[in-house]
């Protein structure tokens, strides 16, 4: 089970970190991702953390602005995300990597809604 | 970038009826392809992975098929639960993308 938390409303330009608690699996032996969702539209993925935390993928529209990691000791994963803007506004979902790989995700947690306005 | 298009946009359809669905990717993703079964307002749930191998739990309606570029999702008789939106997603390369979905709704 995948846990969010840490939504909701900044104005544009400023911070908002998101963290994700895992349960019911060996946290550390899988990657994990976040996904996103505009109100209205499709999945978009965000950024992409190894096992280990050792390598890290970020999609385009957010390299240099979000930042993933991942503390397996309280198996938790963490999304940093600054610099906001309005098309960040989204739903994000914290995701489990199947069996091993980067994708595809077998486990998504609830989501949680980030508001970049002002 | 790989870009995934899903085809029709909408779908319509009956109960009972069969469906396919169709994921083109813009270059060779191999089987490196899943689908993503979403309802309003819940998260999306992993149909199918590896081009056509269900995921757990997922029922025997749903198969997926293909390789390459061109990729299909069949749900060989529609129950009233499977009208949904339906996603595919490659990780052949980065960054791993999706593609803009394919609604299903009854007729």
């Amino acid at each position: 089970q995948l846990l969010e938390s840490g939504g909701g409303l900044v104005q544009p330009g400023g911070s908002l970190r998101l963290s994700c608690v895992a349960t019911g699996f060996i946290f550390n032996n899988y990657a994990m991702s976040w996904v996103r969702q505009a109100p209205g539209k499709g999945l978009e993925w965000v950024s992409a953390i190894s096992g280990s935390g050792g390598e890290t993928h970020y999609a385009d529209s957010v390299k240099g602005r979000f930042t993933i990691t991942r503390d397996n000791s309280k198996n938790t994963l963490y999304l940093q995300m600054n610099s906001l803007r309005a098309e960040d506004t989204a739903v994000y979902y914290c995701v489990k990597v199947y069996n091993t790989g980067w994708a595809p995700f077998d486990c998504w947690g609830q989501g949680t809604l980030v508001t970049a306005s002002s | 970038e790989i870009v995934l298009t899903q085809s029709p946009a909408t779908l319509s359809l009956s109960p009972g009826e069969g469906a396919t669905l169709s994921c083109w990717a813009s270059q060779s993703v191999d089987k490196y392809l899943a689908w993503y079964q979403q309802k309003p307002g819940q998260a999306p749930r992993l149909l199918i992975y590896g081009a056509s191998n269900r995921a757990t739990g997922i029922p025997a309606r749903f198969s997926g098929s293909g390789s390459g570029t061109d990729f299909t999702l069949t749900i060989s008789s529609l129950e009233p639960e499977d009208f949904a939106f339906y996603y595919c997603q490659q990780r052949k390369s980065w960054p791993i993308t999706f593609g803009q979905g394919t609604r299903l709704e009854i007729k």
